[in-house]
C-alpha cells in the first residue's frame, strides 16, 4: 500500500489560514469516510487532531478543521499561531483493511 | 490517566526476532482495538498492524506479513508485536496506540491514545 500524498512543506505568517492536502485514491481516502489527521512535534507521540475527515477531539482547537472532496482531504488551521509549527499526519483506511498514513507535512509559522 | 507504555525494543541482528510489548492502563483495554505504528527517526510514520478488541482478528501491512505476529493478553491489559526474521528496514521507534473507537474504519486508522515509543535497531 502506498503512502497518501502531502506536500513536504508549508509555511504561513501568524494569523493567516493554511491547508494541507492528502491525496489518496477511490481504495482510501475517496472511498471512506474515516481519514485523520495528527500533529507531531519532534521527539513527541502523533496527537489526533480531526478523525471521520471532520471531527475533533474533544480539546482540540476549533481552529483546526477537516474536509474531503474525492481522494483528497484537507486540513485547514486558521489563525495561525507559533505553537501551530509541528509535523502533521493524514491516514486513511483502506479496502484491503489496513491503515496508511501520508508521508507528513511540515508546518513552519514565520 | 489514560497511559500506554511500550517496552522490548533493543539492538538485534537481521534474521533475529524481538518481541515488544504494551501495557495500557486507565480504560477498558478489551473494549478496543490496538495498534503499532513505526516511524524511522527523522521520517513519517507507517502504520504496521492491529489487533480486534477480542484478539481474535490481526490486521498487517504488507511490509511485515509472513514476519510479525500480534496478540494480546486481555487479562493483563497488554498486547504484542512479535517480529521474526527482521531486516534493516525495520528499524524505527515502534508506537503501540488505542483505536479511539468501534468502527473497522476507527480500528485502523483513529488513534487517540499513544505510547512513547520503543525504538528497534536492526543491524549487525
Amino acid at each position: 500500500q502506498s503512502a497518501l500524498t502531502q506536500p513536504a512543506s508549508v509555511s504561513g505568517s501568524p494569523g493567516q489560514s493554511i491547508t494541507i492536502s492528502c491525496t489518496g485514491s477511490s481504495s482510501d481516502v475517496g472511498g471512506y469516510s474515516s481519514v485523520s489527521w495528527y500533529q507531531q512535534y519532534p521527539g513527541k507521540a502523533p496527537k489526533l487532531m480531526i478523525y471521520d475527515v471532520s471531527q475533533r477531539p474533544s480539546g482540540v482547537s476549533n481552529r483546526f478543521s477537516g474536509s474531503k472532496s474525492g481522494n483528497t482531504a484537507s486540513l485547514t488551521i486558521s489563525g495561525l499561531q507559533a505553537e501551530d509549527e509541528a509535523d502533521y499526519y493524514c491516514s486513511s483506511y483502506t479496502s484491503r483493511s489496513t491503515g496508511v498514513f501520508g508521508g507528513g507535512t511540515r508546518l513552519t509559522v514565520l | 490517566e489514560v497511559q500506554l507504555l511500550e517496552s522490548g525494543g533493543g539492538l538485534v541482528q537481521p534474521g533475529g526476532s524481538l518481541r515488544l510489548s504494551c501495557a495500557a492502563s486507565g480504560f477498558t483495554f478489551s473494549s478496543y482495538a490496538m495498534n503499532w505504528v513505526r516511524q524511522v527517526p527523522g521520517k513519517g510514520l507507517e502504520w504496521v498492524s492491529a489487533i480486534s478488541g477480542s484478539g481474535a482478528t490481526p490486521y498487517f501491512a504488507d511490509s511485515v506479513k509472513g514476519r510479525f505476529s500480534i496478540s494480546r493478553d486481555n487479562s493483563k491489559n497488554t498486547f504484542y508485536l512479535q517480529m521474526n526474521s527482521l531486516r534493516a528496514e525495520d528499524t524505527a521507534l515502534y508506537y503501540c496506540a488505542k483505536a479511539r473507537g468501534w468502527s473497522l474504519g476507527e480500528a485502523l486508522n483513529t488513534f487517540d491514545i499513544w505510547g512513547q515509543g520503543t525504538l528497534v535497531t536492526v543491524s549487525s
